[in-house]
């Protein structure tokens, strides 16, 4: 069974960091493409980053380009999400998902984790 | 950039049917699409991905009732039997290419079972 598990969610300030984990198993983790998808409360989902199975490349919504940085560890099946300078738009629930290749043109996420909340405020 | 849109609600009585569109923007509606549904307060869950023949490819252990087809731009998902816990968010997803490498949601439908 695949099982996502984001963690390291909380409370931050504008302007501090925070980084967010996701703890991969029951799929090959070095084999597949994985996302962040955030949600702000309230709104609807919006993709934040997609790191390659090999680390590079990786791609950024422009909403957050230079400000975060995703990586992975696949020795320890690990997705990590460096959020630096933060500001209040970034306050939501983040989104572990698994990417696969579909029809034309189509990357989709066919799996998810529950996900982790992330407020910025002071 | 490709854009997907959705109407922001819809509804139906329970064991009825509803049928939601995604329309894919002007110059991609050979594009793939993926829907997701989201229940009150969860993450959300792969249902399917639909081609723009209108063949799909479900995610693991979605019901039958639950069935995709395409015309044109335009991606559905119909939903058969309405069940109390169908009521959720639905959103539409595809991918753009080129110098926009990157996902893309729509709003979401939000389905009321009445």
């Amino acid at each position: 069974e695949v099982q996502l598990v984001e963690s390291g969610g909380g409370l931050v300030q504008p302007g501090g960091s925070l980084r967010l984990s996701c703890a991969a198993s029951g799929f090959s983790f070095s084999s597949s493409g994985m996302n962040w998808v955030r949600q702000a409360p309230g709104k609807g989902l919006e993709w934040v980053s997609f790191i390659s199975s090999g680390g590079s490349p990786t791609f950024y919504a422009e909403s957050v380009k230079g400000r975060f940085t995703i990586s992975r560890d696949n020795d320890k099946n690990s997705l990590f999400l460096q959020m630096n300078n933060v500001r209040g738009e970034d306050t939501a629930v983040y989104y572990c998902a698994k990417t696969r290749a579909g029809g034309y043109n189509l990357f989709y996420f066919d799996h998810w984790g529950k996900g982790a909340l992330v407020t910025v405020s002071s | 950039q490709v854009v997907v849109t959705q109407s922001p609600s819809a509804s139906a009585s329970l064991g009825a049917s509803v049928k939601l569109t995604c329309t894919l923007s002007s110059g991609h509606s050979n594009y793939a699409i993926a829907w997701h549904q989201q229940q009150p307060e969860k993450g959300p869950r792969f249902l399917m991905q639909i081609n723009s023949d209108g063949s799909h490819t479900k995610g693991d252990g979605i019901p039958d009732r639950f069935s995709g087809s395409s015309s044109g731009a335009e991606r559905y998902l119909t939903i058969s039997s309405l069940q109390s816990d169908d009521e959720a968010d639905y959103h539409c997803q595809t991918w753009g290419t080129g110098v926009h490498w990157q996902g893309v949601f729509g709003i979401g439908t939000k389905v009321t079972v009445l």
